[in-house]
């Protein structure tokens, strides 16, 4: 009965390599986002998806790449792997109710680029 | 664009005392401010939050106040208990369906 989950929970490649990380939600919510989290713990958001519809994206380089086939799922694949995207990486839901849009988080991905 | 400082980075506390982390907010149409806790190696939930039309609210032992003119809120946590040693993230939105932008986060150590 997992509300948000995200596979894989870890994640060691080697720099240059392509990866991908899933994130599935069954709460029903429309919208879904991507966080990273680096080392001192810094929480920043990277995209938001409504309704598969992309409708946040931050400052973000191009090897990042989110797919959403349906507003249950977000992927974010990653091409040319650097050591600087070692992070954690956090998937999130969340739905309007009056007013008010509070996000819930999956797990987490640990990445790790050697 | 919203930026959200938080104060302190790190915070420890006797077990029983209180703790205040603080927050100040750049976007005066902020109108959302959740506060999240992290343990280690688990995921941010959601604690407690507050509206702007609200300028207090509780829950058991935590407490969260909102000054929409300072633009600054906090969150307190009473009679501490070392499960509530954590890192606490506060963060605001403008809207719903708007992005939320989270503050550094305070690291909160209670010592038994």
């Amino acid at each position: 009965d997992t509300a948000v989950s995200q596979t894989p929970k870890y994640l060691v490649t080697q720099m240059g390599n392509d990866k991908s990380i899933k994130c599935e939600q069954n709460l029903g919510h429309d919208t879904m986002y991507w966080y990273k989290q680096d080392s001192k713990k810094f929480l920043k958001i990277m995209f938001s998806y409504n309704n598969k519809e992309l409708i946040i994206n931050e400052t973000v380089p191009n090897r990042f790449s989110p797919k959403s086939p349906d507003k249950a799922h977000l992927n974010l694949h990653i091409n040319s792997l650097e050591l600087g995207d070692s992070a954690v990486y956090f998937c999130a839901s969340s739905q309007e109710t009056q007013g008010i849009e509070t996000q819930y988080f999956g797990p987490g991905t640990r990445l790790l680029v050697l | 664009g919203e930026n959200v400082e938080q104060h302190p980075s790190t915070l420890s506390v006797q077990e029983g005392d209180s703790a205040v982390i603080k927050c100040t907010y750049s976007d005066s149409a902020s109108n959302y401010f959740p506060w999240y806790k992290q343990e280690l190696g688990k995921r941010p939930q959601l604690i407690i939050d507050i509206r702007s039309n609200v300028g207090e609210k509780k829950d058991q032992r935590i407490a969260v106040t909102l000054n929409k003119t300072a633009k600054h809120f906090s969150l307190h946590i009473t009679e501490t208990q070392p499960e509530d040693s954590a890192v606490y993230f506060c963060a605001a939105s403008r809207a719903a369906g708007n992005k939320l932008t989270f503050g550094g986060g305070t690291r909160v150590l209670v010592k038994p």
